[in-house]
C-alpha cells in the first residue's frame, strides 16, 4: 500500500502565477483534505473533499480551489500567487468523517518568489 | 485568539528526562483531541489519541481536563530520537472531521 501520495514535492512559482498541487489518497479512503503548513505554525484546514464535492471549508480566499476525481484522487490549485502563500502544501485522506484513521502525504513544498 | 494554543519551546532537554507539554483549546465544542509528530520537513503523524480517563502508550502519556480545556502529553525516559515537534491537535465532531491544530511545541533530546 503506497499510503498517501502527493506531487510534485517541491515547486517554486513566480507571484502571480498558478499552481496544481495533486494528492492520491490511501487504498480504501474516499475523503481528501488539504492543509497549508507556514514555516513555525501548525497545518491550518483549506477544505475537504468527499464524493466530489467541497463539503467544508477552512478561511482561505478563493485563490484557492480544488477538485476530486471519481477515482477519490484530487488535486489543489492556488490562482495569483502571493508572497504569503509559499507553505508545506499537506493531504490527508480517511474514511469518512474517521479521522481517527487520517493519513498525511509526504506533502508539496511550494515556494513563491 | 488561537483555538488551539501551545508554547513553541523549544524544549531541550537531556537524555533520560521527563518532560511534559501543555496544550489550551478555546471551542468547547471540541470533542475529540489527539497528539500527532512531525519531524522536520516531514508530514505529520498519529501519535496517540488523548481521553479524559488519561491514554498512556509506553514512554507516553496523554490526558484531558474538559473542565479546563487542557491536554497534555508526558514523555517519560527522553530518548534522542523524541527530537521532533508534537502538536496538539482538537476536533469538533460538527465539523466533518477537520483537525485543528496547535503550533506545535518543539522538542530536542540531547546527549
Amino acid at each position: 500500500d503506497a499510503g498517501v501520495t502527493q506531487s510534485p514535492t517541491h515547486l517554486i512559482k513566480t507571484r502571480g502565477q498558478q499552481v496544481t498541487l495533486r494528492c492520491s489518497p490511501k487504498s480504501g479512503h474516499d475523503t481528501v483534505s488539504w492543509y497549508q503548513q507556514a514555516l513555525g505554525q501548525g497545518p491550518q484546514f483549506i477544505f475537504q473533499y468527499y464524493e466530489e464535492e467541497e463539503r467544508q471549508r477552512g478561511n482561505f480566499p478563493d485563490r484557492f480551489s480544488g477538485h476530486q476525481f471519481p477515482n477519490y484522487s484530487s488535486e489543489l490549485n492556488v490562482n495569483a500567487l502571493l508572497l504569503g502563500d509559499s507553505a508545506l502544501y499537506l493531504c490527508a485522506s480517511s474514511p469518512l468523517d474517521s479521522y481517527t484513521e487520517a493519513f498525511f502525504g509526504q506533502g508539496t513544498r511550494l515556494t513563491v518568489v | 485568539r488561537k483555538e488551539v494554543e501551545q508554547d513553541p519551546g523549544p524544549f531541550n532537554v537531556p537524555e533520560g528526562a521527563t518532560v511534559a507539554f501543555n496544550c489550551t483549546y478555546s471551542n468547547s465544542a471540541s470533542q475529540s483531541f489527539f497528539w500527532y509528530r512531525q519531524d522536520c520537513r516531514k508530514e505529520p503523524k498519529l501519535l496517540m489519541s488523548v481521553y479524559s480517563s488519561g491514554n498512556e502508550d509506553g514512554r507516553f502519556t496523554a490526558q484531558l481536563n474538559r473542565a479546563s480545556q487542557y491536554i497534555s502529553l508526558l514523555i517519560r525516559d527522553s530518548k534522542l530520537s523524541d527530537s521532533a515537534t508534537y502538536l496538539c491537535v482538537a476536533v469538533n465532531t460538527g465539523t466533518a472531521s477537520k483537525l485543528t491544530f496547535g503550533t506545535g511545541t518543539r522538542l530536542q533530546v540531547t546527549l
